[in-house]
């Protein structure tokens, strides 16, 4: 089956201690993003990546990193997450130049105390 | 900066009524989409559109696009209940398909 899948779908945390979000698809999609979803702000993109090794910021970078080693992966990294980073995260994905729409993964809901 | 507008953010209808979903955007942009979202679940697509004058439509849903005016539509006829959820329109730039900016959402709740 096409998707994109997130993992974990839960995670508590405390402020600094270092996590990663997974984010895998198995499309063969060049286009993969990271959104951050919070109530009555929609959806902002914090990363894109349009190929391997080819990532820029998006809307809400400040926080985050990203990795783009392999075509299908793209991890989001919180290094010292902090309170402000508790929200529900997306990962999308997309062929280039697709006349289709992004596919999104399940989500991930992330509350950092 | 692009920046992507709905309105209304809260729609309360009844069965059976029509209503219609505005997005606006600010900056010429080649493609626009309209995502749904139930309630802890994520984003499902329903229409991408693509040229102006675009139309497509889906059982009661119908989306349309106004490229001119920088404008897309989404009209709901004679809404049933399943259509409750918060509605997303979502807009690329023109050149740059891999960025993509989301309006604040409608939430809709379609009544007995």
């Amino acid at each position: 089956e096409a998707q994109v899948t997130q993992n974990p779908r839960y995670l508590i945390t405390v402020t600094g201690k270092k996590l990663t979000v997974t984010c895998s698809q198995n499309m063969n999609h060049e286009y993969m993003s990271w959104y951050r979803q919070d109530p009555g702000l929609g959806l902002r993109q914090i990363y894109y990546s349009m190929n391997v090794e080819v990532t820029d910021k998006g809307d809400v970078p400040e926080g985050y990193k990203v990795s783009r080693k392999e075509k299908r992966n793209f991890p989001l990294i919180l290094e010292s997450p902090s309170p402000n980073q508790t929200s529900l995260y997306f990962c999308a994905s997309s062929l280039r130049d697709s006349l289709g729409a992004y596919t999104f993964g399940s989500g991930t809901r992330l509350t950092v105390v | 900066e692009l920046k992507v507008e709905q309105n209304p953010l809260f729609l309360s209808m009844q069965e059976g009524k029509n209503y219609t979903i505005y997005c606006n955007y600010s900056t010429t942009s080649d493609r626009l989409y309209w995502y749904r979202q139930d309630p802890g679940k994520s984003l499902e697509s329903l229409f991408v559109l693509l040229s102006n004058g675009a139309v497509k439509q889906e059982g009661r849903l119908m989306a349309s696009l106004d490229t001119k005016a920088r404008l897309s539509t989404l009209h709901i006829t004679a809404a049933v209940h399943d259509l409750s959820a918060t509605y997303f329109c979502a807009v690329t730039l023109t050149g740059t398909a891999s960025k993509l900016t989301f309006g604040t959402g409608t939430r809709l709740q379609v009544t007995l």
